[in-house]
């Protein structure tokens, strides 16, 4: 079965460019997760959805970040304009459920750096 | 809300000694607890998961954990560490809100 996929691995681009990363989760899974992985904050829970429906995205740093889901087999995650702080690993993870004990999926991530 | 302590950020052993990973929770709710794995450019791994049931949980790669409800633990441990287990290993509950993870422990294994 394939996972969770993500696109692209990789991304370098100048700051003040936009940055759009992409996620299509495992198909039948109902949730999805953005979160973002640094040294110094660890992993964090950007926002999720739940059936396209954005629920909670009270971790997304600020204005300059936005998600969205048109459908069920699609996200993207959108900096705009970027900037060096923003350099990161930035996760997709999906699940049948968004609590409860279905386990979250994770792809391998997009290692975003921002000059 | 949930949230998770893991003690220790780095813990270094032998290869084959024991491995053990300390995981401390809090939830107002009854839990459900994981453990994942990330290895060097990769996504993280479920490694096991403690729904209901039984409390010592079997997962892939030799690893097991033991839910301790009295002391709100959930670590992580292995009989004999191998050099393949080098990575990051991160806890995580789920109590009323989605997946919370620790801040995970570098596990480093010396040949």
């Amino acid at each position: 079965d394939a996972g969770v996929i993500q696109s692209p691995r990789h991304e370098v681009t100048e700051m003040g460019q936009e940055v759009t990363l992409r996620c299509k989760p495992i198909s039948g899974h109902n949730s999805l997760f953005w979160y973002r992985q640094t040294m110094m904050r660890g992993l964090e829970l950007l926002i999720y959805f739940n059936n396209n429906v954005p629920i909670d995205d009270s971790g997304m740093p600020e204005d300059r970040f936005s998600a969205k889901m048109p459908n069920a087999s699609f996200s993207t995650l959108k900096i705009q304009p970027s900037e060096p702080r923003d350099s990161a690993v930035y996760f997709c993870a999906s699940s049948l459920q968004s609590q409860g004990p279905q386990p979250q999926h994770f792809g391998d991530g997009t290692r975003l750096s921002i000059l | 809300a949930q949230s998770v302590t893991q003690l220790g950020s780095h813990v270094s052993v032998s290869e084959g000694a024991l491995v053990l990973l300390r995981c401390n929770y809090s939830s107002s709710v009854p839990p459900y607890l994981f453990w994942y794995v990330q290895y060097p450019n990769q996504g993280l791994q479920l490694l096991l998961k403690y729904t209901t049931g039984a409390t010592l949980v079997k997962g892939i790669n030799g690893f097991e954990a033991e839910f301790k409800k009295s002391e709100t633990s959930f670590h992580l441990t292995k009989p004999s560490a191998h050099m393949s287990d080098a990575a990051e290993y991160f806890c995580g509950v789920v109590g009323n809100t989605p997946l919370v993870f620790g801040k995970g422990t570098r596990l480093s294994v010396i040949a």
